[in-house]
């Protein structure tokens, strides 16, 4: 069992490139959500999904845009890169019942 | 709105000393309540979590009480291990599904 699967592990961006992180659980879990790590400030959660088709927005969801078309699937584009979105990105998937949530390994990116 | 307060690390203690890690929080209702831990290169791994006033969550050794009255879910453990040394969240989740985490406590053990 795979689990959650993130994608790519480390990037290395120039301001104002645009890039898409993926992430694919295979548990059939409705909840998605990814969220950004940086020092000092624990985990800030970016988007979320629901369910298929439904998203919505978390703490700090500017500059970054999601869909979610499947439930295995919840892509994180960022649409012009700044340097103020070099961190390490998470995305995490969970049900509704018992509330705990499954991470992937994380994404490091870097703006340059 | 809800939030997590965390105490500040480096936590540094030698093998086999008793470990505490403060938590408290900030929600309206009754939230849910959890410990992650993150190990160095890893995404985070749930520890262990309470669901109700009184509860007390274990796993591996660590326990957390869930007190209603101080809003505190301080994790304990009563003999370290240099394998515990991770990066520890405290999290709440209140009615909708998301989870507010704590900013992390880096613990060090030293053999």
């Amino acid at each position: 069992n795979a689990g959650v699967t993130q994608t790519p592990k480390f990037q290395v961006l120039k301001t104002g490139q645009s890039m898409t992180l993926q992430c694919a659980q295979d548990m059939n879990h409705e909840y998605m959500s990814w969220y950004r790590q940086d020092p000092g400030m624990g985990l800030r959660l970016i988007h979320y999904s629901v369910g298929a088709g439904i998203t919505d927005q978390g703490e700090v969801p500017n500059g970054y845009n999601v869909s979610r078309s499947t439930t295995e699937d919840f892509p994180l584009r960022l649409l012009s890169a700044a340097p103020s979105q070099t961190s390490v990105y998470f995305c995490a998937s969970g049900t509704g019942n018992t509330g705990e949530l499954f991470f992937g390994e994380g994404s490091r990116l870097t703006v340059l | 709105g809800n939030s997590v307060t965390q105490m500040e690390g480096p936590v540094t203690l030698s093998e086999e000393a008793f470990l505490t890690i403060n938590c408290t929080y900030t929600a309206t209702g009754y939230p849910s309540l959890f410990w992650y831990v993150q190990y160095p290169g890893e995404g985070l791994q749930l520890l262990l979590k309470a669901t109700k006033a009184d509860d007390k969550g274990s796993n591996k050794g660590f326990e957390a009480t869930y007190r209603k009255e101080t809003t505190s879910f301080h994790l304990e453990k009563g003999s370290v291990q240099v394998s515990d040394s991770a990066v520890y969240f405290c999290a709440l989740r209140d009615s909708s599904y998301k989870l507010i985490f704590g900013s992390g406590t880096r613990l060090l053990v030293r053999p």
